[in-house]
């Protein structure tokens, strides 16, 4: 069975600096990887995907994330946080033999601190 | 381009009452998920159709819930009755399947409250 998971409920990070927000998988096939990110009183936003090719993928508003197969994981990044970046994040994953769902995680929190 | 459209954006009834809940997908995706997002249990999903057809509701909570996909264009989401432990923001989402490489796409959700 596919699952994701995210060891951090909430991530402090000052602004200007970098940041990192973690994600682990697994899944029985090849992943097909992603980062939403809501704001308040809005719906989840797509970030970024991985599917196959370069393991470093950049996505919206700066964010890039690392897909690492020997250690099954995907974590978010951005060199340079802003304010704005505060939110909550969240890592998913399908399996790539399954043309369906994605399974979600519970969430990491991000406050970036002025 | 319009993005998934749900209504109404906030609900607030009463015990017992029937609610339901709409959703209009993108044209042209052939994939729609309802989720539900709670503080307790983060964001689950409930049920998702491809092609109108409904593939997996085993989120589905109790029979009080009910959902249909009469068209490609709209989906409904039906509480009946409504206790106050359905109450959450309910999302629905939508995506092109048959590349297994498409994003979902979110509506802004319906917050209900039942009192």
């Amino acid at each position: 069975a596919q699952s994701v998971a995210q060891p951090e409920d909430q991530v402090n990070v000052a602004e200007g600096n970098p940041l990192t927000v973690k994600c682990t998988y697994s899944v029985s096939g090849n992943p097909y990887l992603f980062w939403y990110v809501q704001y308040p009183n809005r719906g989840l936003q797509f970030l970024l995907k991985y599917i196959t090719g370069d393991n470093l993928v950049k996505g919206s508003y700066g964010f890039e994330a690392e897909f690492n197969k020997s250690q099954t994981s995907f974590h978010l990044k951005k060199p340079s946080a802003l304010v704005s970046d505060s939110a909550l994040y969240f890592c998913a994953v399908r399996d790539g033999r399954r043309d369906d769902k994605i399974i979600f995680g519970k969430g990491t929190r991000l406050h970036i601190l002025p | 381009d319009a993005g998934v459209i749900q209504s109404p954006r906030h609900e607030v009834t009463e015990m017992g009452q029937e609610v339901t809940l709409r959703c209009k997908p993108i044209s042209g995706h052939n994939s729609l998920f309802w989720y539900r997002q709670t503080m307790m249990r983060g964001l689950e999903l409930l049920i998702y159709f491809n092609n109108n057809v409904p593939i997996d509701d085993s989120g589905m909570p109790e029979d009080r819930f009910s959902a249909k996909m009469p068209n490609a264009s709209f989906s409904t989401l039906k509480i009946q009755p409504s206790e106050p432990r359905d109450s959450a923001v309910y999302f629905c989402a939508s995506s092109f399947t048959g590349l297994g490489n498409q994003p979902q796409h979110f509506g802004d959700g319906t917050r209900l409250s039942i009192l």
